[in-house]
């Protein structure tokens, strides 16, 4: 099946400073992707929507300049946290959806644990 | 505003036991709806998915049944495995075309040996 990874798989860093978190699709090309947050024992909360080469749609409650997405290609996304709080630490999980087998339909990574202290 | 609600207590079954698991929505008329394993720790791994006019789906040991009259969706596992330990998340599409999934809260599965 289509796999999407994303890199780094945990990261802890101190407080103000910014962490960088990539999401690739690897063998399709993704039409859009996705950018989820989990917190402990909690579900996954949509946070933004990107389109290669557009900006990106953020759900209400997020804010776009703490959270900046980049969609430079059709293969790879990025979330850059910027200026991280404690507040800020969580599980974040990306998605990428395409047209595989003549379907669309939509995978998730692994995750990136986050850590800020 | 669309909710999806699913047992948030966790779920005890004995090996070899069906489980079922339950998942109800509101202010919503879904196209289709999925259900994802998650794995602590890990992301969500798609496991089916059932459209509107689909009644039941079956894979494997898996079924999901879809009354959208009741709004609700219906998740077994037969033959229930230890393995089978994880937590089970509903998901619905917003139709929007935009094709933005999202998840209910989960339900933790635990499957005794």
């Amino acid at each position: 099946g289509a796999v999407v990874s994303q890199h780094p798989s945990w990261v802890i860093c101190k407080s103000g400073t910014s962490v960088k978190i990539e999401c690739r699709s690897l063998d399709f090309q993704a039409t859009t992707m996705f950018w989820y947050r989990q917190f402990p024992k909690q579900s996954l909360m949509l946070m933004a929507t990107s389109n290669e080469g557009s900006k990106a749609t953020y759900e209400q409650g997020v804010e776009k300049d703490k959270f900046l997405i980049n969609h430079a290609s059709l293969t790879l996304s990025t979330l850059t946290v910027t200026s991280a709080h404690p507040e800020d630490s969580s599980f974040y999980i990306c998605s990428a959806r395409g047209y595989i087998r003549g379907s669309n339909e939509q995978f998730f990574g692994p995750g990136t644990r986050l850590t800020v202290l | 505003s669309q909710k999806i609600e699913q047992n948030s207590e966790a779920l005890n079954i004995q090996e070899g036991k069906t489980a079922t698991l339950t998942c109800n929505y509101t202010n919503y008329s879904p196209a289709y709806l999925q259900w994802y394993r998650q794995d602590p720790g890990r992301g969500p791994v798609f496991l089916l998915l059932i459209r509107e006019n689909e009644k039941e789906k079956r894979k494997e040991r898996l079924k999901v049944t879809f009354d959208t009259t009741l709004k609700q969706s219906l998740f077994h596992i037969t033959a229930s495995q230890p393995a089978d330990s994880a937590t089970y998340l509903c998901a619905l599409d917003k139709d929007t075309g935009g094709f933005k999934t999202i998840f209910g809260a989960g339900t933790r599965l635990f499957v005794k040996a």
